[in-house]
C-alpha cells in the first residue's frame, strides 16, 4: 500500500515561515490535500488539489508538489496556527484514501 | 451550510458491532459525493475506514474490509457505518465526512464521536 512520510514535528518563531514536508513515491502523481487539527476539534481541510485553497482558509496557507515531495507552507505563523496537520492523497491503483502520520507545528 | 453529526452508543463490548449513523444537513447525499468515514485512536493519526458514493458504491480500507459495512438512507438523508467483532483496538473517536468525488479530499467533517470497546 502506498506510504506517506511526515516529519513528527516542526518549530517556527511567530511571524516566520513553516514548511511541512509529506513524502511519498512519486507522489507528485498523485493530487495532495492538507488538514489541519487543533486539540479535541475535528480536522480543517486547508488545501486540496496541491494548492487549492477552500473558502475561509487564509493565503498564509499554501501548497506544492514535486517529485517524492508536497509541502505545505505558513507564512507568517501566528500563534492559532499552531495545530496537528495531516496530508492525504487517494491511491488510485488500490482505490484507498492514505493519510501521512501527521506533524505537529508548535509556534515558539 | 453543510452539516455532519454522528450519532451512536459510546460503548461498545469487545466482539460485538459498532453502529454509528452521520446525519447529514445543507445537501442531499444524493448528490455527487461520496460519503465517508475516518477514525482517530486516542493520541494518534487518521486513518480512513471506507466511502460509500451518491449511487451506493462502496471502498473500504483493505485492513477492515471484512468488518466493515456502510450504507446510504436517502430517506432520512443520513449515512451509517458498521464495524464487527470489535476490539479494544477500535477504540477511537469516529468521524464522518463528506467527499469530493474528483480529488478525494474531506471537506465537510463532522464533530466526531468518542466509541470505546469495553465489557
Amino acid at each position: 500500500s502506498y506510504v506517506l512520510t511526515q516529519p513528527p514535528s516542526v518549530s517556527v518563531a511567530p511571524g516566520k515561515t513553516a514548511r511541512i514536508s509529506c513524502g511519498g513515491n512519486d507522489i507528485e502523481s498523485k493530487s495532495v490535500h492538507w488538514y489541519q487539527q487543533k486539540p479535541g476539534q475535528a480536522p480543517v481541510l486547508v488545501i486540496y488539489y496541491d494548492r487549492d485553497r477552500p473558502s475561509g482558509i487564509p493565503a498564509r496557507f499554501s501548497g506544492s508538489n514535486s517529485g517524492n515531495t508536497a509541502t505545505l507552507t505558513v507564512s507568517r505563523v501566528e500563534a492559532g496556527d499552531e495545530a496537528d496537520y495531516y496530508c492525504q492523497v487517494w491511491d488510485s491503483s488500490s482505490d484507498q484514501m492514505v493519510f501521512g502520520g501527521g506533524t505537529k507545528l508548535t509556534v515558539l | 451550510q453543510v452539516q455532519l453529526r454522528e450519532s451512536g452508543p459510546g460503548l461498545v463490548k469487545p466482539s460485538e458491532t459498532l453502529s454509528l449513523t452521520c446525519n447529514v444537513s445543507g445537501v442531499s447525499i444524493s448528490s455527487a459525493y461520496y460519503w465517508g468515514w475516518i477514525r482517530q485512536p486516542p493520541g494518534k493519526g487518521l486513518e480512513w475506514l471506507g466511502s460509500v458514493y451518491h449511487t451506493g458504491t462502496t471502498d473500504y480500507n483493505p485492513s477492515l474490509r471484512s468488518h466493515l459495512a456502510m450504507s446510504l438512507d436517502t430517506s432520512n438523508n443520513q449515512f451509517s457505518l458498521q464495524l464487527t467483532s470489535v476490539t479494544a483496538t477500535d477504540t477511537a473517536v469516529y468521524f464522518c465526512v463528506r467527499v469530493l468525488a474528483t480529488v478525494r479530499a474531506f471537506d465537510v467533517w463532522g464533530l466526531g464521536t468518542m466509541v470505546t470497546v469495553s465489557s
